[in-house]
């Protein structure tokens, strides 16, 4: 498809258990983003890579979260010993890389983490 | 904290033109304003973004003071399809960490 793809879209795990949530953003895009999103709440900032690299991770909540993007196109944002609270939608957008004030982001359906 | 201040909820009716305001008092020079539109169990999509003036594309207008301290998204004759949630935004347009509030809950009825 021609969008970005989340998988799984729906994923139900255990507290303590590893998970691990895939974007493919659209061919082409250099920029990737992580967001997450709970109830009632705007998406709020996980982490950002350029090309390969993380750009910027400041929003990633602690040790227990990570992300990957090893050939600069899919991510996997990896998530250990998972708690309750890490119950979310989490989301992955994509952009070009272009000049500032072309901004648009492309978002994927999202994937819903549900940790009984 | 969020950078903008928006109604939380709105009401409409079918073919009702809507106008969401969004205050943004402490927006810089290289800021842009951006807004996206979020149905249940999707990701957001971007509708428009400007700087100054007036922008206009195939879904909506937006509408920026002088000042800049204000933007007003525009939907012309809306339908039930645009009930959703409405996010407005501002950055320096590059995307990085941006901030989302809680959007307006815009409820379109027949």
């Amino acid at each position: 498809g021609a969008g970005v793809s989340q998988t799984p879209s729906n994923k139900v795990t255990e507290k303590g258990k590893y998970v691990e949530l895939r974007c493919d953003p659209i061919s082409g895009h250099t920029a990737l983003y992580w967001y997450r999103q709970s109830l009632g709440q705007g998406p709020e900032f996980l982490i950002y890579f350029q090309g390969t690299g993380a750009a910027d991770d400041s929003g990633l909540p602690n040790d227990r979260f990570f992300a990957v993007r090893p050939e600069g196109s899919v991510s996997t944002l990896k998530i250990q010993r998972t708690e309750r609270g890490d119950s979310a939608v989490y989301l992955c957008a994509s952009s070009p890389a272009g000049r500032r004030g072309t901004g648009e982001l492309f978002f994927g359906e999202g994937s819903r983490l549900t940790v009984l | 904290l969020a950078k903008t201040t928006q109604p939380i909820s709105m009401d409409s009716y079918e073919g009702q033109e809507v106008n969401i305001t969004c205050s943004h008092n402490n927006i810089a020079t290289n800021d842009y304003i951006t807004w996206y539109q979020q149905f249940p169990s999707q990701g957001p999509r971007f509708i428009i973004q400007g700087y100054k003036t007036k922008v206009t594309n195939e879904v909506a207008s937006l509408f920026i003071p002088a000042d800049r301290k204000s933007s007003t998204l525009s939907l012309p004759r809306v339908s039930l399809s645009d009930t959703a949630v409405y996010y407005c935004l501002v950055d320096a347009g590059n995307n990085r960490k941006l901030i989302w509030g809680l959007g307006t809950s815009l409820a379109v009825n027949p």
